[in-house]
């Protein structure tokens, strides 16, 4: 079963900055924190991944809090493109188990 | 970056037919490859986790004979939908993982549609 949760949706307008939380409460120490999205009817796409630092790649940035239990996941300039449903899952490593919850739908606004 | 591949992209077919779908890495050796299965406005259902060369392990409610999975190599694993139904219709997607990277990576899926 998933151990995240995230609101359902969630709109952005063009251009500004989409903060995209995600609830992680149960986590153990060694399971990474890692960010999907889906555009419609497309496998998913890898976006950034964390343990407990914060990180940065030419996609998002992702924060998690000290505690581990949350993160956001960060769009610094969003683009109509961005526009998906978002998941957070976390896992151990890559060879394990990944398990989807809801996701975030985001919808960005021109 | 590493790619999988599934083909066919979309299939339409009878029921009680069977459906074979693939999934390959084209530039990676894959240790390890998961079947997701997704209904429309719904999340990624993790339907089974297959190593190369050994039995798949089945996530609780999925049907081992019904589904069946093979991971003949390293860079392919097959998944059959025997015997499908109407309610088997939906977006089937595979993905592979290798140890050297840090991310698994997705097919593109497989719409399977039983008339």
């Amino acid at each position: 079963d998933a151990k995240t949760t995230q609101p359902p949706s969630m709109d952005c307008a063009e251009g500004r900055a989409a903060n995209l939380p995600c609830n992680h409460s149960t986590i153990s120490g060694n399971e990474y924190v890692y960010w999907y999205r889906q555009i419609h009817s497309q496998g998913p796409q890898y976006i950034i991944h964390g343990l407990k630092n914060n990180e940065t790649n030419e996609m998002a940035s992702l924060i998690i809090t000290e505690d581990r239990k949350s993160s956001t996941l960060i769009l610094p300039h969003a683009t109509l493109r961005d526009t998906a449903v978002y998941y957070c899952i976390v896992s151990v490593n890559t060879g394990n188990q990944f398990y989807f919850g809801t996701g975030t739908s985001l919808t960005v606004i021109p | 970056g590493a790619v999988v591949s599934q083909h066919p992209s979309w299939v339409i077919c009878k029921s009680g037919t069977s459906v074979k779908i693939e999934c390959r890495s084209l530039d990676f050796q894959a240790t390890t490859m998961f079947w997701y299965r997704q209904f429309p406005k719904q999340s990624l259902m993790l339907m089974a986790t297959s190593n190369e060369g050994s039995k798949a392990t089945y996530e609780q409610g999925v049907e081992k004979d019904k589904f069946l999975i093979n991971h003949a190599s390293l860079t392919l694993s097959t998944l059959t939908v025997t015997s499908a139904h109407p309610e088997d219709s939906s977006f089937y997607i595979c993905s592979a993982s290798a140890g050297n990277y840090n991310e698994q990576f997705f097919g593109p899926g497989t719409r399977l549609t039983v008339l």
